[in-house]
């Protein structure tokens, strides 16, 4: 079953703790992409990797790392430096040459 | 900084009502467009996009967009709305002459349809 897997669905994150989402794709994806959405501000640009082991940030990279060791997967570390991390956690991914974006069920991050 | 807008925030209406959702861009250049759509507990997914051509545009589940470049414009249109329509709806612009691969999405509009 082809697709994007974004695991756990739910997260809990302590005080000073780091958690890291993972996304993996089976669609032979070149592009990968990691949003935040946030209630009444749509998707916020991350993080994106359009080949492996190159990767840019968005538009709100801070408190936030990644690698693309693999062309299948684009972990996303929240850091303990990113003071607001509750929110729900989009992957998403794109074929080389279609512009076109697939999304993941999210993660939803909360703080204990 | 580029934007996206919808200027409908939270959109209630009865079944077979039209729906018009509003989504504006602040760029003059050339631009790809897309609708995205979220149902409840679903993941976000592509019901339309305009890349170039016909400026009407049709998409999955009968609804439809119209990309009027004067107005810097993408309104999404349904004629006649059913339950199942309940979802956020989201905009989403990408420049093309940026060196950069990013969607810049609005910031959304919830529609609530009843029976």
């Amino acid at each position: 079953d082809g697709g994007i897997t974004q695991s756990p669905k739910y997260l809990f994150r302590k005080e000073g703790q780091n958690v890291t989402l993972s996304c993996e794709q089976n669609l032979n994806h070149d592009a990968m992409y990691w949003y935040r959405q946030d209630p009444g501000q749509g998707l916020r640009l991350i993080y994106y990797s359009q080949i492996v082991n190159d990767f840019q940030k968005g538009d709100i990279a801070e408190g936030y790392s990644v690698s693309r060791e693999k062309k299948e997967s684009f972990p996303l570390t929240v850091t303990s430096a990113q003071k607001n991390p509750t929110a729900f956690y989009l992957c998403a991914s794109r074929k080389q040459q279609e512009d076109i974006q697939y999304f993941g069920a999210g993660t939803r991050l909360s703080v204990l | 900084a580029q934007s996206v807008s919808q200027h409908n925030h939270h959109v209630i209406l009865s079944e077979a009502a039209s729906l018009e959702l509003g989504c504006n861009y602040s760029y003059g250049g050339t631009v790809n467009l897309f609708w995205y759509v979220q149902y409840p507990g679903q993941h976000l997914q592509l019901l339309l996009k305009y890349f170039s051509g016909d400026p009407l545009v049709k998409g999955i589940k009968g609804f439809e967009a119209e990309f009027i470049k004067s107005k810097f414009s993408f309104n999404l249109r349904k004629p006649s709305v059913q339950w199942s329509d309940t979802a956020e709806y989201f905009c989403a612009v990408k420049i093309l002459s940026y060196n950069t691969d990013k969607l810049i999405f609005g910031t959304g509009t919830r529609l609530q349809v009843f029976p």
